[in-house]
C-alpha cells in the first residue's frame, strides 16, 4: 500500500502567524519525504525534505517534522507571509529504488495580510 | 539557478493523434521523470528513466506511451494515439542520485485532447 494523504484541502492564516500543514502516509518503508510548493501555471517547487533517520529538518522559515511511529509529517512556516499563498504538496519516495514520488492531494494555503 | 524547461506550454491535439512533449532537464542530473496531473486530482508518477532505460513505470504508462533521450540534453514523452482521458498537465522532473537529492520540476505542458 503506497499512499500519501493530506486531509486538509485548505488552510487560511494571518500574516505573521504560524502555518502548519499536515501529511500522513501508509507505508512504513517510506524513508524520504519532501514538501513542494506550487503556484498556478507553474510546476512544483522543492521546499524542504527529511530523511527517516531524522525527526526534524529546518531551513529558514520552514521546518518539517517527522513522526515515524504515527506515519505523520508536518510543515511549519513561521512567520507566514502573503507570498507563501500556494498549494503545498507532501511527497514520499516509494518503497522501490527508482526515485518514484508519491504525492498527496495538496493543501491550499492562503496567508492574509 | 538551473531549471527544467518544458515545451510546449500548451498542446492541443485531436484524439487519436500522436503527441510529443519535450523537456530539457538540468544539465548535471542523471535521473529523469514524467508525472501528470489531471485537473482536480493528485500528481501521478508515470515513468522514471536512468542510464538510457526505464527504471520504473506506472500502470498508466501503457504501450501508448514511450520516453526517449534522443541526445545529451532532451528528454521526451510520446503518446502514440491520444485519448480524451490523456488530457492533463504533464510535468518533467530531474534529479541527481535520488536518495538524497530532490526532484526538480518544469512548469509543465498542458495537453488538451479534443
Amino acid at each position: 500500500d503506497q499512499q500519501v494523504k493530506q486531509n486538509s484541502p485548505s488552510l487560511s492564516v494571518q500574516e505573521g502567524r504560524i502555518s502548519i500543514l499536515n501529511c500522513d502516509y501508509t507505508n512504513s518503508m517510506f524513508d524520504y519525504f519532501l514538501w513542494y510548493k506550487k503556484y498556478p501555471a507553474e510546476g512544483p517547487t522543492f521546499l524542504i525534505s527529511i530523511s527517516s533517520i531524522k525527526d526534524k529538518n529546518e531551513d529558514g522559515r520552514f521546518t518539517v517534522f517527522l513522526n515515524k511511529s504515527a506515519k505523520h509529517l508536518s510543515l511549519h512556516i513561521v512567520p507566514s507571509q502573503p507570498g507563501d499563498s500556494a498549494v503545498y504538496f507532501c511527497a514520499s519516495h516509494g518503497s522501490g529504488n527508482t526515485g518514484k514520488l508519491i504525492f498527496g492531494q495538496g493543501t491550499t494555503l492562503q496567508v492574509k495580510p | 539557478e538551473p531549471e527544467v524547461t518544458q515545451t510546449p506550454s500548451h498542446q492541443v491535439t485531436q484524439m487519436g493523434q500522436e503527441v510529443i512533449l519535450r523537456c530539457v532537464p538540468i544539465s548535471n542530473h542523471l535521473y529523469f521523470y514524467w508525472y501528470r496531473q489531471i485537473l482536480g486530482q493528485k500528481v501521478e508518477f508515470l515513468v522514471s528513466f536512468y542510464n538510457n532505460e526505464i527504471s520504473e513505470k506506472s500502470e498508466i504508462f501503457d504501450d501508448q506511451f514511450s520516453v526517449e533521450r534522443p541526445d545529451g540534453s532532451n528528454f521526451t514523452l510520446k503518446i502514440r494515439s491520444t485519448k480524451l482521458e490523456d488530457s492533463a498537465m504533464y510535468f518533467c522532473a530531474s534529479s541527481e542520485p535520488y536518495r538524497v537529492q530532490p526532484q526538480h520540476f518544469g512548469d509543465g505542458t498542458r495537453l488538451s485532447i479534443l
